[in-house]
C-alpha cells in the first residue's frame, strides 16, 4: 500500500521542547497539506505546498510553526518552544492536483505536550 | 469565509435502521462537497464527494447530493451495519484560491448497535 504514512504517530513533549513531523505523501501527488485537529472537532488547515513551494499558510499557523518541503517530496512540520495548547493530532495530506483535488489523508501525528 | 455546518452528534441508531446526517455550508463560489469518514483508529477516508449542484454521490451505499438552492449536502443510507460506527466529516473545497484547500465541519459520531 502506498498511501500517505506520517511519523512518529504519536509523540509526548515537555513544554519548551521542539518537535520535527514528517509526512511522506503518494509519489507523483504535487500537492501536500497540513492540517490539525483538537478533540471534538474537525481539522483546520494549517499550510499547503504545490512541490517545494509554500503556497499558503493559515493564520493559526503561529511564527514557532514551521514547514518544509524540499526538492517536493516528503515534507516536515517543525514546532519550536511547544506550549500546551500546541496538543493535537496533526495531519497530513496530499492530492494529484491538477488531474483530480481529493485529498488523501495520513493516519496523523498525535502531539500531546506535558 | 467558507464554513460548514453538522448536525451534532453522538447519532446512535440500531442496525438495519436508517441514517442522515445533515450538512450545510457558506462558500463564496461555486465549491466541491465532500463527506469523509474517520473509522476508530484510522485516518480519514474519502467516502463519496460532488463537484456541482444537482450531482449526487455514492459510496458503500452511502448517497448526498449537492443542493445549491439550500446549501446542502445531507448524507443518507438507508440500512446501517455496525461496521459503519465511525466520525463522518462533512467539507468543501472552494476552488477560487485554487489551493483546494478542505474547510471541516466538526465531525457527528455514529455508534451503530446490533
Amino acid at each position: 500500500d502506498t498511501g500517505v504514512s506520517q511519523d512518529p504517530r504519536h509523540k509526548i513533549t515537555k513544554r519548551g521542547q521542539n518537535v520535527t513531523f514528517r509526512c511522506d505523501p503518494i509519489s507523483e501527488h504535487n500537492r501536500l497539506y497540513w492540517y490539525r485537529q483538537t478533540l471534538g472537532q474537525g481539522p483546520e488547515f494549517l499550510t499547503y505546498f504545490q512541490n517545494e513551494a509554500q503556497l499558503e499558510k493559515s493564520r493559526l499557523l503561529s511564527d514557532r510553526f514551521s514547514a518544509e518541503r524540499p526538492k517536493g517530496s516528503f515534507s516536515t512540520l517543525e514546532i519550536q518552544r511547544t506550549e500546551q495548547g500546541d496538543s493535537a493530532m496533526y495531519l497530513c495530506a496530499s492530492s494529484p492536483g491538477a488531474s483530480g483535488y481529493e485529498q488523501y489523508f495520513g493516519p496523523g501525528t498525535r502531539l500531546t505536550v506535558t | 469565509g467558507d464554513s460548514v455546518t453538522q448536525m451534532e452528534g453522538p447519532v446512535t441508531l440500531s442496525e438495519e435502521a436508517c441514517l442522515t446526517i445533515n450538512c450545510t455550508y457558506t462558500a463564496t463560489g461555486y465549491p466541491s462537497l465532500f463527506w469523509y469518514v474517520q473509522y476508530p483508529g484510522e485516518g480519514l477516508q474519502l467516502l463519496l464527494k460532488a463537484t456541482k449542484a444537482d450531482d449526487k454521490g455514492s459510496n458503500k451505499g452511502f448517497e448526498a447530493t449537492y443542493r445549491k438552492e439550500t446549501t446542502s449536502f445531507h448524507l443518507e443510507k438507508g440500512s446501517v451495519q455496525v461496521s459503519d460506527s465511525a466520525v463522518y466529516f462533512c467539507a468543501l473545497s472552494e476552488p477560487g484560491g485554487s489551493n483546494y484547500k478542505l474547510t471541516f465541519g466538526k465531525g457527528t459520531l455514529l455508534t451503530v448497535n446490533p
